[in-house]
C-alpha cells in the first residue's frame, strides 16, 4: 500500500476485554515497530521486528502485552484483559532497512484505544 | 529523570515568525537525531535527520546539534498556520539495535 495502515483506528473496550490492533506495514519493508503514545506524551518503544523475528520486545509493559509477526508483513499486537492504564494510541511504524542502519520510520496513523 | 525532555508548550506565534524548538537529553551515547512533526490524530512524518553535531537546513528548517551540551534545536522560519501541529524530537544511538526514545513533544500554533 501507499502507506501504513492500521485497524481499527478506534477501539473502546470494557476493562478485562482482549482487543487486537493490526499494522499493514508497506510493502517490502524489513523493520516494523510498535510504539504506545500516552496523551501528551511522545511516542513509547514497545517492541521490534526484523521480518518475522521479533528481535526486541523490552518495552511491552507486561505480560498481557503480545505482538506477532508471523509472515514478515503484517503484525497484530494483542492486549490481554485491559485495564485502563492501557488507554493509549498505538503507532506501527516500518521502515525499509533493518534498524541498526540509518533508515526513515514511516508511521501509520494509529489505534486510539479506550479501555472503560 | 527522562532520557529526553522537552517543553510540552504550547508555543503560541503570529504567521511569518521565527519559532524555536529545542530537546535536551542525558545519554551520551546517542548519535542520530530526528525531529518529526504530528498533525492532530495523525501518526508522526519524519522533518529533519541529523547524525552527531552540526546544522541541517531544509527549506524553512534549520536542525541544529550540540553534542557537547546533550541540546538539539529545530527552526521554523516565516512560519505558516499550516506549521501548527506538534513537533517531536527523537533519538537514537549507533550500535546494534537502538531504539528510537522520543520527547514529549511541543505543542506549536501559529496564528493568521
Amino acid at each position: 500500500g501507499a502507506g501504513v495502515s492500521q485497524s481499527p483506528r478506534y477501539k473502546v473496550a470494557k476493562r478485562g476485554q482482549d482487543v487486537a490492533l493490526r499494522c499493514d506495514p508497506i510493502s517490502g519493508h524489513v523493520s516494523l515497530f510498535w510504539y504506545q503514545q500516552a496523551l501528551g506524551q511522545g511516542p513509547e518503544f514497545l517492541t521490534y521486528f526484523q521480518n518475522e523475528a521479533q528481535l526486541d520486545k523490552s518495552g511491552l509493559p507486561s505480560d498481557r502485552f503480545f505482538a506477532e509477526r508471523p509472515e514478515g508483513s503484517v503484525s497484530t499486537l494483542k492486549i490481554q484483559r485491559t485495564q485502563q492504564e492501557d488507554s493509549a494510541v498505538y503507532l506501527c511504524a516500518s521502515s525499509l532497512k533493518i534498524a541498526e542502519n540509518t533508515g526513515e520510520l514511516f508511521f501509520g496513523e494509529g489505534s486510539r484505544l479506550t479501555v472503560l | 529523570q527522562k532520557e529526553v525532555e522537552q517543553d510540552p508548550g504550547p508555543l503560541s506565534v503570529p504567521e511569518g515568525a521565527i519559532v524555536s524548538l529545542n530537546c535536551t537529553y542525558s545519554n551520551s551515547a546517542f548519535q542520530y537525531f530526528m525531529w518529526y512533526r504530528q498533525y492532530s490524530r495523525k501518526g508522526p512524518e519524519l522533518l529533519m535527520y541529523t547524525y552527531s553535531s552540526g546544522n541541517k537546513e531544509d527549506g524553512r528548517f534549520t536542525a541544529q546539534v550540540d553534542k557537547s551540551s546533550k541540546y538539539i534545536s529545530l527552526f521554523i522560519r516565516d512560519s505558516q498556520p499550516s506549521d501548527s501541529a506538534t513537533y517531536l524530537c527523537a533519538m537514537r544511538g549507533n550500535t546494534g539495535f537502538q531504539k528510537l526514545v522520543f520527547g514529549t513533544g511541543t505543542r506549536l500554533l501559529v496564528s493568521p
